[in-house]
């Protein structure tokens, strides 16, 4: 079935440092994929998206390209802030199959001034 | 112009007490989904619900659990007889579309903890 591997954390990084969160994909057809960003106490909200292979997505100064040959989405951002400090989940959804969306594990960043 | 809804924010029971899970989506979205979210663990899919049809359920524990979207009202997760396993964060997200929506709106989660 569908699934979402995600780079297991915690990540802790220095204000400024550069940022990477790997994941990868299993799923049939043509996904759309997703990062979704928690802020401590809050529900999750979709940071960017990309709905098919080469396409790029960005929000915020985060980054992810999706790759259809190496079937991943990876995150980053070139320099992080301390308000970047929060849960990033990488989703996919297969739009013709009711919806359902399927999301990594979570990785927890901290960025420390 | 209020986003998901959820309540209580925190729910505490004991074992073997019942637990309801309140969801009121975004206005004019009528799709409702629950997620659980364990300790160490991703998001997990429970169920997706239109206004009084439950359209995938595959997520659902088969004992204990039942969530339902009446035509007035909020959506309602239960949860009978809980277990100390069932602590966990509910998420609840909405979306205006069912098949091909790419977008969830999520609520803040109702952490339920089962002494």
């Amino acid at each position: 079935g569908d699934s979402v591997t995600q780079m297991e954390g915690p990540v802790t990084l220095s204000e400024e440092a550069f940022l990477t969160i790997n994941c990868t994909y299993t799923a049939t057809g043509y996904p759309s994929l997703f990062w979704y960003v928690q802020y401590p106490g809050e529900g999750l909200q979709l940071l960017l998206k990309a709905t098919k292979a080469d396409d790029k997505g960005s929000n915020k100064g985060f980054e992810a390209t999706y790759r259809k040959e190496t079937t991943s989405f990876h995150l980053e951002k070139g320099s992080v802030q301390v308000s970047d400090s929060a849960v990033y989940f990488c989703a996919l959804s297969q739009g013709n199959t009711g919806n359902q969306f399927y999301f990594g594990t979570g990785t927890s960043l901290t960025v420390i001034p | 112009n209020a986003g998901v809804m959820q309540n209580p924010r925190h729910l505490v029971r004991r074992r073997g007490q019942e637990a309801r899970l309140r969801c009121s989506p975004m206005k004019g979205h009528s799709h409702v989904y629950w997620y659980r979210q364990l300790p160490e663990e991703g998001l997990k899919f429970m169920v997706y619900l239109q206004k009084e049809n439950i359209i995938d359920e595959s997520g659902m524990p088969k004992e204990r659990f039942s969530a339902e979207f009446p035509k007035e009202g909020p959506s309602i997760l239960r949860i009978q007889q809980v277990v100390r396993g069932d602590s966990a964060a509910y998420f609840c997200a909405s979306s205006s579309q069912g098949q091909g929506s790419e977008k969830l709106f999520f609520g803040s989660g109702t952490q339920l903890s089962v002494l």
